[in-house]
């Protein structure tokens, strides 16, 4: 159980192309959505939490008119990154919490974001 | 605020032998995780760690928490290949139920 799905697995596009990147909780309902974005041989770095119907709340120094997140339903939660360019480019990750589990946060597969 | 600190960040051993990672953390916290993450993947949980004196086996792999030296440890026994990962350690805050604070990650490679 606690299912998170994550797509796509992995995309490559040019400079100044909008991406989307949809993560789903496939058999419960998340509470709390997270996403995180990940630099190569680097942990972990928060980049916003978000709860069903309200705005996210992003971390100190994330540009909030270049993440957009939008969490409409207790089943997904979308990250657009907008206008991306080369330094954009890293490892996304998004999570999900359910108040039933003993883990506070079941993670999707992740997105590798490659900008040319 | 509540840190979280990993030791080592790299480590590269032989198979067959044993070694500890270090998990600190600054504040009060009573639950811990361990997180294992293989190249290009998302992370796979290892253990849920929740009251002092918690240990947890799985495999060659063993962890515990110790809540007031506030230290979590993740034991390697006889090291095979296929353990090679980043392993993190991550605790959560008192006052959050769901928002984790990560250690750096603890890159290992086990040679054959």
């Amino acid at each position: 159980g606690a299912v998170v799905s994550q797509h796509p697995s992995w995309v490559i596009c040019k400079s100044g192309t909008s991406v989307k990147i949809e993560c789903r909780s496939l058999d419960f309902q998340a509470t709390t959505m997270f996403w995180y974005r990940q630099f190569p041989k680097q942990s972990l770095m928060l980049m916003a939490t978000s709860n069903e119907g309200s705005k996210a709340t992003y971390e100190q120094g994330v540009e909030k008119d270049k993440f957009l997140i939008n969490h409409a339903s207790l089943t997904l939660s979308t990250l657009t990154v907008t206008s991306a360019h080369p330094e954009d480019s890293s490892f996304y990750i998004c999570s999900a919490s359910h108040s039933y589990s003993n883990q506070p946060q079941h993670f999707g597969d992740g997105t590798r974001l490659s900008i040319l | 605020e509540l840190k979280v600190e990993q030791n080592p960040l790299f480590l590269s051993m032989q198979e067959g032998k044993n070694y500890t990672i270090y998990c600190n953390y600054s504040t009060t916290s009573d639950r811990l995780y361990w997180y294992r993450q293989d190249p290009g993947k998302s992370l796979e949980s290892l253990f849920v760690l929740l009251s002092n004196g918690a240990v947890k086996q799985e495999g060659r792999l063993m962890a515990s928490l110790d809540t007031k030296a506030r230290l979590s440890t993740l034991h390697i026994t006889a090291a095979v290949h296929d353990l090679s990962a980043t392993y993190f350690c991550a605790a959560l805050p008192m006052d959050s139920n769901y928002q984790l604070i990560w250690g750096a990650g603890t890159k290992l490679i086990i040679k054959p």
